[in-house]
């Protein structure tokens, strides 16, 4: 257990579907990172919160909506998505973003399949 | 280099085998090279957090070294064993905005 937890662990949807993903951090951490991992690709930074402010948006396309209410929670929200959405999203924690060496605690990911 | 890459992308070793594989990053404007071991069906988690030029960690059978001048990590096991199957990721913060940017990560399998 690495006290990131993240709903639900498997998604399939239609591209006219909108649908959301939960993490929560019971870690007491400031930041909390979206990642995204398709087949054969390097992890890729999609959204960073700090301190509940988004300081990244990764060019990623509208279609996927960040939200942060509080320092433990973090959603996306998917809206009109595309098959190659298709992916695995890690969500991840830390103490704070612009720290280097502050290690991230990932969550297991929610695998999405976007028919 | 722009990017963070890692080799070999798979390696297959038996039981006992001591291994190594590589991370190269970029040299210029280098803050700190972070270590993670994901399992299969579980979370990434972190091994190691590397800051200092020359710098060596250790964990139980495990260590890593860093050479932040030419840019490269090396990650070693020692006496794999089957729970050491996972995949290795290494991450470079270089100042990028305070972002790590990940390598594609080296997939082991410990065959008993």
């Amino acid at each position: 257990e690495t006290g990131v937890t993240q709903t639900p662990r498997h998604l399939v949807m239609g591209m006219t579907n909108k649908k959301s993903l939960k993490c929560e951090q019971h870690l007491g951490h400031n930041a909390m990172y979206w990642y995204k991992q398709s087949a054969k690709k390097p992890l890729e930074l999609m959204f960073v919160y700090n301190f509940k402010e988004q300081t990244e948006n990764n060019s990623v396309p509208s279609r996927f909506s960040p939200e942060c209410p509080n320092s433990s929670h973090l959603f996306l929200h998917l809206h009109t998505l595309q098959p190659e959405d298709s992916a695995l999203y890690l969500c991840a924690s830390s103490q704070a973003q612009l720290n280097s060496y502050n290690e991230q605690f990932f969550g297991p990911g929610t695998r999405l399949t976007v028919l | 280099i722009l990017n963070v890459e890692q080799s070999p992308q798979s390696l297959h070793v038996q039981e006992g085998d001591s291994t190594n594989f590589t991370c190269s990053f970029p040299s210029s404007n280098f803050y700190a090279l972070h270590w993670y071991r994901w399992e299969t069906a579980k979370s990434p988690e972190a091994l190691f957090v590397m800051t200092l030029n020359g710098d060596e960690k250790k964990k139980g059978r495990i260590s890593a070294t860093l050479n932040t001048k030419e840019g490269y990590s090396y990650l070693y096991i020692k006496g794999s064993q089957p729970e050491d199957s996972a995949t290795y990721l290494c991450a470079s913060w270089g100042g990028q905005g305070g972002k790590l940017i990940f390598g594609q990560g080296t997939e082991l399998s410990v065959k008993p």
